[in-house]
Order: structure tokens, then C-alpha cells, then sequence
């Protein structure tokens, strides 16, 4: 049975930096490329990262790009989001996703970041 | 990349049918094959319900279906039970942004 299960979400100030994590298990982690989707309070969903199965090919959403970073290290099964310069409009719940062939086939719970001063 | 177009909501009796639009682009619905349907409870994490505009995942119902027609994909849950009343998302490949999401519509059973 496939689990994804985010932690490192929390309270940060306007401008801080927060780095999520996602622990895999339950499927061959290094063959699969893996996304980072985010819903805002009351908000519809917004995908914010991909990242390919070896980490080489990684694509952003406009709004995060050159603030966020996804990364990957296979030897952990674990899936990264280093969040910098964050700001009100990155207030969500992150979730963690296993991706084939642009469909999201398995979600984890999803970690609250929270931008507040 | 703006997100798909959804309706905010849809509702239907027990028993009886709805549809769900979700409107987009050539750059997206209408150029791949590659649009998916979530249904997503509160609090919950989304759950994949269609998967290249028609497929469904094994453990799906058939009552859940899909198609697609230019730039818009919908989606039709026949049957209508209780536990179908939840937010529906519809999702697409988008060229250079990957992959980008529809406005969601909430499903209310009467």
C-alpha cells in the first residue's frame, strides 16, 4: 500500500523560509516523478511543483518560481519542498503527490503552512 | 497558466445524474488526452476518480464517467448516493507548466 506523509509545515513569518518534507513508502519511489500541490483555506487546489524520477528536470508554478525548490533523495524515499521569501499568498495545505503520466495517483494528508506575523 | 473553468456548484436527487463542466484552452484540455477528475471531501486529501478523460482506477464506480469535446471535459456521476457530495477538481496537462487544476465545483445530494 502506497504512503506519503508530509511533515515541516508550521507558523512562519512574512519572509521566512519552512522546508517540507515527504516521507514515500509502498511503491518503487526512484521511478516515479513526484508533485507538490497546494489548497489555500477555502480555495480550489493549485499544483506548485514537479520533479522527474532522478531529480535532473524540475518545473515550477509561476508565482513560487526562484523562492521555492523541490528536490529529491532517492536513497530515503523522501520528496523535498525548500520554501524561502514566503509571503501571505502561501497560506495551504501542501500535499505531497505520486505522479504518472500527469495524473496525481496517490495524495499524502497534506502539511499546513500557515504565513502570519 | 489561469486554472480550468468550473462551475462553483451542481446538485442532484438520490438516484438521478449530474455533469460537470470543466472549460479550458488548446493549450491544455484541448490539446491532450490528458485530463483527470478528483473528488475531494473536507478535510480529506483528493482521491483520483478519472484519469486520461475517460479511464477510471480500479475501485472506482462506473457510475463515475468522463469525456471530453474540444476545450472542455466533463464529468458525469449517475447514480447519485450520498457520498458522491464532495468538492470535484478537474486537472489537465498544460504544456510548460505541467499540469494545472480547474476551479472546483461543490457536488450537493438533495
Amino acid at each position: 500500500e502506497v504512503h506519503l506523509v508530509e511533515s515541516g509545515g508550521g507558523f512562519v513569518q512574512p519572509g521566512g523560509s519552512l522546508r517540507l518534507s515527504c516521507a514515500a513508502s509502498g511503491f518503487t519511489f526512484s521511478t516515479y516523478w513526484m508533485n507538490w500541490v497546494r489548497q489555500a483555506p477555502g480555495k480550489g487546489l493549485e499544483w506548485v511543483a514537479t520533479i522527474d524520477s532522478d531529480g535532473s528536470e524540475k518545473r515550477y508554478v509561476d508565482s513560487v518560481k526562484g523562492r521555492f525548490t523541490i528536490s529529491r533523495d532517492n536513497a530515503k524515499n523522501a520528496l523535498y519542498l525548500q520554501m524561502n521569501g514566503l509571503g501571505d499568498e502561501d497560506t495551504a495545505v501542501y500535499f505531497c503527490a505520486r505522479e504518472e503520466w500527469f495524473r496525481e495517483v496517490d495524495w499524502g494528508q497534506g502539511s499546513l503552512v500557515t504565513v502570519s506575523s | 497558466q489561469s486554472a480550468l473553468t468550473q462551475p462553483p456548484s451542481a446538485s442532484g436527487s438520490p438516484g438521478q445524474s449530474v455533469t460537470i463542466s470543466c472549460a479550458g484552452t488548446s493549450s491544455d484540455v484541448g490539446g491532450y488526452n490528458y485530463v483527470s477528475w478528483y473528488q475531494q471531501h473536507p478535510g480529506k486529501a483528493p482521491k483520483l476518480m478519472i484519469y486520461e478523460v475517460s479511464k477510471r482506477p480500479s475501485g472506482v464506480p462506473d457510475r463515475f464517467s468522463g469525456s471530453k469535446s474540444g476545450n472542455t471535459a466533463s464529468l458525469t456521476v449517475s447514480g447519485l448516493q450520498a457520498e458522491d457530495e464532495a468538492d470535484y477538481y478537474c486537472s489537465s496537462r498544460a504544456g510548460s507548466t505541467n499540469i494545472v487544476f480547474g476551479t472546483g465545483t461543490k457536488v450537493t445530494v438533495l
